[in-house]
């Protein structure tokens, strides 16, 4: 079993929908959950951090974290076009300097 | 905000040579970090380090060394460059985890073996 996964295809979402992205963890002692966004060619950029369960908002952007079900995920509201990127989910332990990364999932806003 | 300077965006080299990549941070972390990222594989970790002269093997280290003299410069080295080494490098820097901190991602090097 992966330590992160992120199984979803590439997700085309209209303009103005929600994008959901959904990321599982195997390591029950994870403590940090991170949303990096990475737009072709270049490198992740951290949009979001969440430590405790439930919900955290930051502008379109909500993550929501569940260590019951060692899943995290990640909504974009109202959609744009400049959302258009692959979204990195990333675990964390305490303790353990390294984070764990999914492969993952290409968001393709369509105006 | 946290700076994570990569010396070069784009390198090309020659099968055999020796490289090195150069990354510098600005925020005093314990913490550096390289991957490389290919399509379809996602970011695999080379190295790290967690303070001065101290590092550990990431997932792939085969073929590469790291160096870190000082606490804001980590180096990796490509002992002889070989084709399948052409890939993005990216650096990343991170306060101690127990801190719960995130990393932080230089702009990348996007490496070319000839």
């Amino acid at each position: 079993q992966k330590e992160v996964e992120q199984n979803s295809g590439p997700l085309s979402v209209p303009e103005g929908a929600i994008a959901s992205l959904n990321c599982t963890y195997s390591d029950r002692v994870s403590q940090s959950f991170f949303w990096y966004r990475q737009y072709s060619g270049k490198s992740p950029e951290l949009i979001m951090s969440i430590y405790s369960n439930g919900d955290k908002e930051d502008g379109r952007f909500t993550a929501q974290l569940n260590k019951a079900s060692q899943y995290v995920s990640l909504l974009i509201r109202d959609s744009q076009p400049s959302d258009s990127a692959t979204y990195l989910c990333a675990v964390g332990r305490r303790g353990n300097n390294r984070l764990a990364f999914g492969k993952g999932n290409q968001v393709v806003v369509i105006p | 905000d946290v700076k994570v300077t990569q010396s070069s965006r784009y390198l090309v080299k020659r099968t055999g040579e020796k490289v090195f990549l150069e990354c510098v941070q600005d925020m005093d972390h314990e913490n550096m970090f390289w991957y490389r990222q290919d399509p379809g594989l996602g970011l695999r970790l080379i190295y790290f380090s967690y303070d001065v002269k101290m590092k550990e093997k990431g997932d792939i280290p085969e073929g590469y060394s790291v160096s870190r003299e000082k606490k804001e410069r980590f180096s990796l080295i490509l002992e002889s460059a070989s084709t399948n080494q052409t890939s993005m490098y990216l650096c990343a820097s991170s306060q101690p985890q127990e801190l719960n901190q995130p990393q932080h991602f230089g702009d990348g090097t996007r490496l070319s073996i000839l």
